[in-house]
């Protein structure tokens, strides 16, 4: 079956450290996105990317990287510089009719 | 740019109610509708969607929702809830080709027994 499988369900960073969420696709969509989920503030649109090799900002891109080198993969990196990474984010992906999601990796500070 | 906006931040309904999660939309032109549902500590999965056609749209699990262009709303009904229905419900709102879709900030639904 197609779908996005986002790894590791459970992630645990100390402080200074740069940590990768994986996100991969084989629905052969184009775009893809990377959500911030808190609680009571819905989603909040971290970076997306159209096609490959380009990516853009979303609303709360300060201290996260992605890259898009191959259409099925759009890892998150959640940098030193992001002060209060603890949440849930999610990754989707869409061709023309509504988002497919993964089922989320939950990451805290320890 | 669109918006969402979803009034009910909770809602209690007891299993076999009825269920209406409202949802508002701002966007100029006519949009494409979403409503999602998510379990705990799970991605969101789509109920349902409208992009053009037929106003009253049937989703899965039994949900229907109604776009009224004229009071820019989007709501999410259910004849009968369930006690599996527990969950939050978040209603998105997107243009051309989605690459821009926005979110409500969910309503979480609790059903007594």
């Amino acid at each position: 079956d197609g779908g996005i499988t986002q790894s590791p369900k459970y992630l645990f960073r100390k402080e200074g450290q740069n940590v990768t969420l994986s996100c991969e696709q084989n629905l052969n969509h184009d775009a893809m996105y990377w959500y911030r989920q808190d609680p009571g503030q819905g989603l909040r649109l971290i970076y997306y990317s159209q096609i490959v090799n380009d990516f853009q900002k979303g609303d709360i891109a300060e201290g996260y990287s992605v890259s898009r080198e191959k259409k099925e993969s759009f890892p998150l990196t959640v940098t030193s510089a992001q002060k209060n990474p603890t949440a849930f984010y999610l990754c989707a992906s869409s061709l023309a009719s509504g988002y497919t999601f993964g089922s989320g990796t939950r990451l805290t500070v320890v | 740019a669109q918006s969402v906006t979803q009034p009910d931040i909770h809602i209690t309904v007891s299993e076999g109610a009825s269920l209406e999660l409202r949802c508002n939309y701002s966007y100029g032109a006519t949009p494409y509708l979403f409503w999602y549902v998510q379990s705990p500590g799970q991605g969101l999965q789509l109920l349902l969607k409208y992009f053009s056609g037929d106003t009253l749209v049937q989703g899965i699990k039994g949900f229907e929702a109604e776009f009224k262009r004229s009071q820019s709303s989007f709501n999410l009904r259910k004849p009968s809830v369930h006690w599996s229905d527990a969950a939050e419900y978040f209603c998105a709102v997107g243009v051309y080709n989605n690459n821009d879709m926005r979110f409500g900030a969910g309503t979480r639904l609790t059903v007594k027994p």
